[in-house]
């Protein structure tokens, strides 16, 4: 079974600043693990993901993530933020564990990113 | 292409009434997967398929229900709605099957049941 853990529910930062949100996963076999970005009352666009050809993914408007299998992380970062970066993150695990994984996403609880002038 | 596709975008139904939600995927992608959205469980897999066969569920009670058909679009349906069953629905589609495929979110149908 995969699980995903987002730490910090909510994230405030200023414009241009570091955004660094946090992500550990669980998995039994290799994981494969995505970050998506949802806006108010839209659905969720990609980010990213990584599955297993670097360990650092770039994705766009400029947020990257580093797989750590070390660490079972996953944090997606951005070196400058900006005022349009602020919606709700959400990381998300699968796996290639047979019959109960087919299409399904397992999600963490999101990360509200807050950007401040 | 035209993206992921979802109607009705706001529905509101009453206990015990039923609904049915539809969803186009893009064209070509043959995998369709449905999630519910709420404040207090988060992003929950219902089920997925793929060539118009359910591969996976998820933990939700047989109230749930969906089909694909032979283009791809799939439905889903809630029977005797209960007041909890307000959520978004978020369809996604993706290319193929398989754990690395990206899923691709439609802008989801907003239930409220009274």
């Amino acid at each position: 079974a995969q699980s995903v853990t987002q730490l910090g529910s909510h994230v405030s930062v200023s414009e241009g600043a570091l955004v660094l949100l946090r992500c550990n996963y669980s998995s039994s076999v290799p994981p494969y693990l995505f970050w998506y970005v949802q806006y108010p009352n839209q659905g969720l666009q990609l980010l990213l993901k990584y599955t297993s050809a670097a360990t650092l993914v770039k994705g766009i408007n400029g947020f990257e993530a580093e797989f750590k299998k070390s660490e079972t992380s996953f944090h997606l970062t951005k070196p400058s933020a900006h005022m349009s970066d602020a919606a709700e993150y959400f990381c998300a695990v699968s796996a290639n564990a047979g019959g109960t994984s087919y299409g399904k996403l397992t999600f963490g609880q999101g990360t509200i990113l807050t950007v401040h002038p | 292409k035209a993206g992921v596709t979802q109607t009705p975008r706001y529905l509101i139904k009453t206990r015990g009434q039923q609904v049915t939600l539809s969803c186009s995927p893009i064209s070509g992608h043959r995998s369709v997967s449905w999630y519910q959205q709420t404040p207090g469980q988060g992003l929950q897999f219902l089920f997925e398929y793929f060539s118009e066969t359910q591969r996976n569920k998820g933990n939700f009670p047989g109230r749930f229900s969906g089909r694909q058909f032979s283009n791809s679009r799939s439905e889903m349906n809630v029977s005797t709605l209960e007041l909890g069953d307000s959520a978004l629905y978020l369809c996604a589609s993706s290319q193929s099957q398989g754990p690395q495929e990206t899923q691709y979110f439609g802008p989801g149908t907003r239930l409220l049941v009274l």
